[in-house]
């Protein structure tokens, strides 16, 4: 148990369709960073979110996007869904400020399935 | 070529067995992370280190700044610790601090 929840635990969407995917960190926890994980690879960093501000992007395009909220829950939004963002989505969150050197506590993942 | 390579990418064991798992990156990093993930997505962080060696029962994570390369051992290894085990190094883009991952190593120890 790492203290870091996600919703839904599986989705289903079609191409074209926009979709929001929730994760609920550790209280306390300021950093929350965002994983996709396509079957069978090894998960590619999103972003990152500090204290409601994204502060690090990866090679994703700008449909998507996300918000954290004061209450150390944060969201991952994807528009115009397509068939290769099928994957499971990581949330991970942190205590410090995501300069320092710490554990990271993963969620569960939410599985999603684009038809 | 991707920036973090894991070796091998299946390994089977028996009961018993001494395994190593090796990773190899190729950019500048500030720590490594080893990471097992069982069926179903779940994560569990097991050591972040930026030298030497780290032991928590079981494992054993070591790492050589110099030549880019880390191995996790397991020794006495158990059924459950059939898992996938991802190798991912942490770098900084600005202020934000970013994992690159692994493809994972999926290690089955039968009975």
């Amino acid at each position: 148990e790492t203290g870091v929840t996600q919703s839904p635990t599986h989705l289903i969407k079609t191409r074209g369709q926009q979709v929001t995917l929730r994760c609920s960190s550790q209280s306390g926890h300021n950093t929350v960073s965002w994983y996709q994980q396509a079957l069978g690879q090894g998960p590619q960093f999103i972003f990152q979110y500090y204290r409601e501000e994204e502060n690090g992007r990866g090679n994703f395009p700008p449909r998507f996007s996300g918000l954290q909220f004061p209450n150390y829950s944060s969201e991952l939004n994807v528009n115009a869904l397509e068939l290769d963002d099928s994957a499971l989505y990581l949330c991970a969150s942190s205590l410090g400020a995501g300069f320092l050197q710490e554990t990271q506590y993963f969620g569960p993942g939410t599985r999603l399935l684009v038809l | 070529k991707n920036e973090v390579e894991q070796s091998p990418q299946n390994l089977t064991a028996q009961e018993g067995e001494f395994i190593t798992i090796n990773c190899s990156y190729s950019v500048g990093i500030s720590a490594l992370h080893w990471l097992q993930q069982h069926p179903g997505g779940g994560i569990v962080s097991l050591f972040m280190l930026s030298s030497g060696k780290k032991k928590h029962g079981r494992l054993i994570a070591t790492i050589n700044i110099q030549e880019k390369h880390s191995s996790l051992h397991i020794t006495a290894s158990h059924p459950r610790d059939s898992a996938v085990y991802i190798c991912a190094v942490e770098s900084r883009g600005g202020s934000a601090r970013q994992l690159t991952f692994g493809s994972g190593t999926q290690l089955t120890v039968l009975p």
